[in-house]
């Protein structure tokens, strides 16, 4: 069964480095998204991507985020100077139609020193 | 801003007993998705609910869309130990998914041998 997937499972960085998130959605699918979750609480949208493009962004979502389909198949997060509240779950996720459900990532787990 | 409410928070009963979760906005939506969540891992969809009064059934799992598409629930038969989890719900919003899905909190249970 098709299945989105996510590089690196885990990645430790210092606060004020850059970091790329990874994510393969499912080949069919023409919508993707960023979602996060910080430990304990809900997971909170973060950008939503259509046609190489953003469709939606969330407040979370300021200048120091970025996302990329760079080729066929990957779709990236950048966080350019990260920060300790950086720290979370990030989940990946992609669909069909916007209107649709989405399928999720088994997520990285960022750690900002 | 949408909001989705979930109950109870957390769950624990005894193996063999049935149960009922919650999900509530004063909000309508599109649809609604209820995943399971395990620790560390990515949300994983059980189902989707689009049409108002809606029920689906997934072997032991009921689920309830409300007639106006503001809440749903989640009823499950003789519960038993692997439903332990964490169980979301996640609503589209009538202008379509491009704003990216809104999580309730999620209702942990714990199903006791």
């Amino acid at each position: 069964e098709p299945e989105v997937t996510q590089t690196p499972s885990h990645q430790v960085t210092q606060m004020g480095q850059e970091v790329i998130l990874r994510c393969v959605p499912i080949s069919n699918h023409l919508y993707f998204y960023w979602y996060r979750q910080i430990l304990g609480q809900k997971v909170e949208f973060l950008v939503s991507f259509y046609n190489n493009e953003i469709s939606e962004k969330s407040e979370i979502f300021d200048d120091q985020f970025s996302v990329e389909r760079p080729d066929g198949s990957n779709f990236t997060l950048k966080i350019r100077s990260t920060k300790l509240e950086d720290s979370a779950m990030y989940f990946c996720a992609s669909s069909e139609d916007q209107r649709y459900e989405q399928f999720f990532g088994p997520g990285t787990r960022l750690t900002v020193l | 801003t949408q909001l989705l409410e979930q109950s109870p928070q957390f769950l624990s009963i005894q193996e063999g007993e049935n149960l009922t979760v919650y999900c509530n906005s004063s909000s309508v939506f599109s649809s609604l998705q209820w995943y399971r969540q395990e620790p560390g891992e990515g949300p994983v969809l059980l189902v989707t609910v689009v049409t108002g009064g809606e029920v689906k059934k997934l072997k032991r799992l009921t689920f309830q869309f409300g007639d106006a598409r503001k809440d749903s629930s989640l009823h499950i038969t003789a519960a038993q130990p692997g439903d332990t989890g964490l169980y979301l719900c996640a609503g589209i919003s009538p202008g379509g998914g491009a704003d990216g899905l809104t999580f309730g909190k999620g209702t942990h249970l714990i199903i006791q041998p």
